[in-house]
């Protein structure tokens, strides 16, 4: 069964800063990959996806995201965080084999920002 | 605007008693998903629908219904069998199959459920 896991549970980064979110999956091919991101009392917001080809994701809010298959990761990455970026960062892989509907999410990640 | 509307945003009930999460979509999708969330878990999946008048079940679907007789629509009964229903609860739908065939999952804004 395929499985996801972000290592860090929680993140301070201070505002201006840069930030590395990872996410590690476990899958034998190459699955489909998501990252959501959720505000308190919300719900997700898809900020961006990996189906195929350039393994450099662009997306929403300036945030972009790298495929490496040799480390099995899609860690998500901001050049510049925004104090409203403070939310939890889930990372989910879509394949076969997974649950009931293919997509597995990972824990999440909650990010704070400092001033 | 499109989307997916869930409701009501919070609701109490007492031990015992049946509840129903309402959740509607007007993005035409054909999927939809009930989720829970708790501290700390993630999402876990307890029901879904690919089509109208067919459900299955999720990895938690223990002492929860749903019903799925519009494409818009798709309720989610708490009933009393579920031991621990306090939690908040996530509907989402996706345009058609599964995210393992590369299809994006979209959510609603969720419902807080409290049993007291």
């Amino acid at each position: 069964a395929q499985s996801v896991t972000q290592p860090d549970i929680h993140i301070t980064v201070s505002e201006g800063a840069s930030l590395e979110l990872r996410c590690n999956y476990s899958y034998g091919a190459t699955p489909y990959l998501f990252w959501y991101v959720q505000s308190p009392g919300q719900g997700l917001q898809l900020l961006l996806k990996y189906f195929s080809g350039d393994t450099l994701v662009q997306g929403i809010k300036g945030f972009e995201a790298e495929f490496k298959r040799s480390q099995s990761s899609f860690n998500l990455r901001k050049p510049s965080v925004h104090w409203s970026d403070a939310a939890e960062y889930f990372c989910a892989v879509g394949a076969s084999g997974g649950g009931a509907d293919g997509l597995t999410f990972g824990k999440g990640t909650h990010l704070i920002i400092q001033p | 605007d499109g989307g997916i509307t869930q409701s009501p945003k919070y609701l109490f009930r007492k031990e015992g008693q049946n509840v129903t999460l309402s959740c509607e979509q007007n993005l035409n999708h054909d999927a939809m998903y009930w989720y829970r969330q708790d501290p700390g878990q993630g999402l876990r999946l307890i029901y879904y629908s690919q089509i109208v008048n067919d459900f299955q079940k999720g990895d938690i679907a223990e002492g929860y219904s749903v019903s799925r007789e519009k494409k818009e629509s798709f309720p989610l009964t708490v009933t009393s069998a579920q031991k621990n229903p306090t939690a908040f609860y996530l509907c989402a739908s996706s345009i058609g199959g599964s995210p393992s065939s590369g299809n994006t999952i979209y959510f609603g804004e969720g419902s807080w459920l409290t049993v007291v």
